[in-house]
């Protein structure tokens, strides 16, 4: 069964432009959640996606938006890109119940 | 609101000896528990969880959980540490009424020198 799968790996950016990360869950999986990575906040949770709709958000700016597909494909976006933006951006699947969930390799963005 | 500490930024162990990792956590009603590994420019990779039952939990790659309610502590262990065990870990919990969302500690660096 193959894994999470997060596309691009590696991305570099400008200030101020917007930029789309893409995830591929878990065949069967229809939960997809975002995670921000930094050395400083550490691991941070962005949102959730469970059957197209929006489940739970996290703390972050209405800069940072995603959606969901109907194949469970996921992708977010972060407009008017901030060099604070710049992490690995970590992509998570799950089933409907509280059963761990499985990571993808992250994408990692740098904003310069 | 829940939450979850790691108090230790750093654990140093020689290869053989035992490996303990530090975790607790705050929430309300009953916790989902989990631990995962992060290798460098890698992505979190799942080694067992907590969902209720028998308190010491097995994982992957030997690694064992004991899930303590009184202490409010999941620390992990492995009874004989590996140099390739050297990584970052994180302790997670999500909450019952928020299946979706791990909150996760701050990391513990793991270090096992030959």
């Amino acid at each position: 069964k193959a894994g999470v799968t997060q596309t691009p790996r590696y991305l570099i950016k400008t200030r101020g432009q917007q930029v789309t990360l893409s995830c591929s869950p878990i065949s069967g999986h229809r939960s997809v959640s975002w995670y921000q990575q930094t050395p400083g906040q550490g691991l941070q949770f962005l949102f959730e996606y469970f059957s197209e709709t929006q489940r739970n958000k996290g703390n972050f700016p209405g800069r940072f938006s995603g959606r969901q597909f109907s194949n469970s494909r996921s992708e977010m976006n972060v407009s008017t890109l901030e060099l604070g933006d710049s992490a690995l951006y970590l992509c998570a699947s799950s089933l409907e119940a509280p059963d761990g969930a499985f990571f993808g390799q992250g994408t990692r963005l740098t904003v310069v | 609101a829940q939450s979850v500490a790691q108090p230790e930024d750093q654990v140093n162990v020689a290869e053989g000896n035992p490996l303990t990792v530090k975790c607790t956590y705050s929430v309300s009603g009953n916790p989902y528990l989990f631990w995962y590994v992060q290798y460098p420019n890698r992505g979190l990779q799942f080694l067992l969880k907590y969902i209720t039952g028998d308190n010491l939990v097995k994982g992957s790659y030997g690694f064992e959980a004991e899930f303590n309610k009184s202490q409010t502590s999941f620390h992990l262990k492995k009874p004989s540490a590996l140099v390739s065990d050297s990584a970052l870990y994180f302790c997670a919990v999500i909450a019952t009424d928020s299946w979706g969302k791990l909150q996760f500690g701050a990391g513990t660096q793991v270090v096992v020198t030959p």
